[in-house]
């Protein structure tokens, strides 16, 4: 069981550059997001996923878009890279059932724009 | 609004020392709430979690309670190891699409 999976491990941008930062689970989860981790900080939420064809908003989501076309993928997508954008990304996803909304979490991906 | 706060890092002991990390919340309604952790290079992972008021979460020695009345879930640890070394996140949820991370708290623990 692979759980949540993201590719690439790490990438370096030039400034207006895009990219796509995938993101694939094995647990049959409706829900999943996508986060940003900046240094000594919390996550934030960029966008989130309720499941196929159905994305929305979260807290940071400028500069970014998203398409979820399968339970499984949830890819997030960078358009003109900006140093703003270095950061560490995370996927998450969580079950629809259970009262307790726990989110499993990708290993990362490390962005670099330069 | 909602938000957590954690105490901030680094937190330095030594091996086998008790470990307390303090977190307190703000939040409306009943929300479950969850301590992860993150090794080095690696994504978070769920440590524990209490889903109501005075429920107890535990999973590898390590303990929180759910504090309604003081709004907290501090972690606690009777004996940590040099393998606790690690970021510490709280987090608070009551939807799919509203959860709440606090800062971490970096922990490490010398032999």
């Amino acid at each position: 069981n692979a759980g949540v999976t993201q590719t690439p491990k790490f990438r370096i941008l030039k400034i207006g550059q895009s990219m796509t930062l995938q993101c694939t689970q094995d647990m049959n989860h409706n829900y999943m997001y996508w986060y940003r981790q900046d240094p000594g900080m919390g996550l934030k939420l960029i966008y989130y996923s309720v499941g196929a064809g159905i994305t929305d908003k979260g807290e940071v989501p400028n500069g970014y878009n998203v398409s979820r076309s399968t339970t499984e993928d949830f890819p997030l997508r960078l358009e003109l890279a900006a140093p703003s954008q270095t950061s560490v990304y995370f996927c998450a996803s969580s079950p629809t059932t259970g009262a307790s909304y726990e989110q499993y979490f990708g290993p990362g991906t490390r962005l670099t724009v330069t | 609004g909602n938000s957590v706060t954690q105490m901030e890092g680094p937190v330095t002991l030594s091996e086998e020392a008790f470990l307390t990390i303090n977190c307190t919340y703000t939040a409306t309604g009943y929300p479950s709430l969850f301590w992860y952790v993150q090794y080095p290079g690696e994504g978070l992972q769920l440590l524990l979690k209490a889903t109501k008021a005075d429920d107890k979460g535990s999973n590898k020695g390590f303990e929180a309670t759910y504090r309604k009345e003081t709004t907290s879930f501090h972690l606690e640890k009777g004996s940590v190891q040099v393998s606790d070394s690690a970021v510490y996140f709280c987090a608070l949820g009551y939807n799919f699409n509203k959860f709440y991370f606090g800062s971490g708290t970096k922990l490490n623990v010398k032999p």
